[in-house]
């Protein structure tokens, strides 16, 4: 099954730094979104993106819909270490449920 | 402000045993999904249901099977457990069709499974 590239697969930055990661697939999505999850819980809807182009902003998070429709990327400025936990891109198919594809996640941890 | 519930949270088994996992939503969202998370693997999807009374095949559905008798409910069943399925189980939901926004999921927090 179709699963989407995303990278890093982890990140150990420093509290502060800026992060950044990305998702790409070979397929075009019409929905992107981004989730975070934390250890033991579910993932939780950080940013939606709808549009190509799209760039959204969520306090200290911005994500990108990709110009092709196959890509997205999530910046968080300025780390803390709550920001630690895994992120997971997920696109949205059109059709047949719309089912979400997830990425393989990227794991981030902060240090102090 | 319940959202989407998992129920049990965990649960150990025997290769060979059966058991139901129970997602409810109180949400009215039409589609819902059952999927497991594995390390290094991200979410895959077992199954959906676009509606009451309708199933379909995710990604990795075989060993499993599920039931949508309720708007609210969907069921995750496995007939015969065996240790490949020792997983982390998310159920998920989403809004009433209709409009772009409608594609944003929601989660439960997950059923650990361990199959011995």
């Amino acid at each position: 099954g179709q699963q989407l590239n995303q990278s890093p697969q982890s990140m150990f930055i420093q509290e502060g730094e800026d992060v950044s990661m990305n998702c790409t697939s070979s397929s075009i999505f019409n929905t992107w979104l981004w989730y975070k999850q934390d250890p033991g819980e579910g993932p939780v809807l950080l940013i939606a993106l709808y549009k190509a182009g799209e760039l959204t902003s969520n306090g200290r998070l911005t994500a990108q819909f990709g110009i092709t429709r196959k890509d997205s990327f999530l910046n968080i400025s300025a780390s803390i270490p709550s920001d630690v936990g895994i992120y997971f891109c997920a696109g949205v198919s059109t059709g047949g449920g719309n089912k979400l594809t997830f990425g393989t996640g990227t794991q981030l941890k902060v240090e102090l | 402000n319940a959202g989407v519930t998992q129920t049990p949270k965990f649960r150990v088994l025997k290769t060979g045993q059966s058991m139901t996992l129970l997602c409810a939503q109180d949400m009215n969202h039409e589609y819902m999904y059952w999927y497991r998370q594995d390390p290094g693997m991200g979410l895959r999807l077992i199954h959906y249901s676009v509606g009451e009374g309708t199933t379909a095949k995710g990604e990795v559905p075989d060993g499993y099977n599920v039931s949508r008798l309720k708007k609210q409910n969907f069921l995750l069943g496995l007939e015969s457990a065996a240790p490949s399925q020792t997983s982390v189980y998310f159920c998920a939901s989403r809004r009433p069709v209709g409009g772009a926004k409608n594609t944003e999921a929601f989660f439960g927090q997950g059923t650990r499974l361990t199959v011995v």
